[in-house]
């Protein structure tokens, strides 16, 4: 089946650790992107790739950090600069072209005691 | 990105009344999609509006993009428990830029 998987669903650390949360896609998507949901925030964008090595900050990059060595992943690391991990952390990808839909992943629900 | 307002931000409705979302743009905007996110889950695609004045409707949605391509709206006939969750709005999808999105409407239904 094609799609996009974030792995894995609940995750749990300890203040100060960085974690890297997983996204995978087997839709042969250029784009991906990673987003954060607090509750009446909305989702908002904390990177995106348009094409292999080459990503660009979004509108909440501070205290994450990205790769993308490869098309079909694109793992985001939580480091220990952002000052409030605690969210649900949802991946996406897309064709390049515009008008195209995103399709989204899961979604981890990442927890900082 | 571009920056939209979307109202409300909750609504509760009893079963079987309409509901309206707004999404409004300071903007012109070149199109406009709209997402569900139901509790729990993740955001899935609905529709994109292209056209000025475009209205398309799904079964008991319908979508609609205004004359000035400024605004759009998603209205739901006779909600359901089904329709529950939250829409987000996504504008100006454009080739080598990130989708932003709206803040949603979240949509609860009591039977």
């Amino acid at each position: 089946d094609g799609g996009i998987t974030q792995s894995p669903k609940y995750l749990f650390r300890k203040e100060g650790q960085n974690v890297t949360l997983s996204c995978e896609q087997n839709l042969n998507h250029d784009a991906m992107y990673w987003y954060r949901q607090d509750p009446g925030q909305g989702l908002r964008l904390i990177y995106y790739s348009q094409i292999v090595n080459d990503f660009q900050k979004g509108d909440i990059a501070e205290g994450y950090s990205v790769s993308r060595e490869k098309k079909e992943s694109f793992p985001l690391t939580v480091t220990s600069a952002q000052k409030n991990p605690t969210a649900f952390y949802l991946c996406a990808s897309s064709t390049r072209g515009p008008n195209t839909e995103a399709f989204f992943g899961q979604g981890t629900r990442l927890t900082v005691v | 990105g571009q920056q939209v307002m979307q109202i409300p931000q909750y609504q509760h409705v009893q079963e079987g009344e309409d509901f309206t979302t707004y999404c409004n743009s300071s903007t012109t905007l070149s199109n406009i999609q709209w997402y569900k996110q139901r509790p729990g889950g993740h955001p899935v695609f609905l529709i994109q509006l292209v056209k000025s004045g475009e209205v398309k409707k799904q079964k008991r949605l319908t979508f609609q993009f205004g004359e000035a391509k400024k605004n759009s709206s998603l209205h739901i006939t006779a909600t359901q428990t089904t329709d529950v969750g939250t829409y987000f709005c996504a504008p100006d999808n454009q080739a080598g830029t990130a989708l932003i999105f709206g803040k949603g409407t979240t949509l609860s239904v009591s039977s």
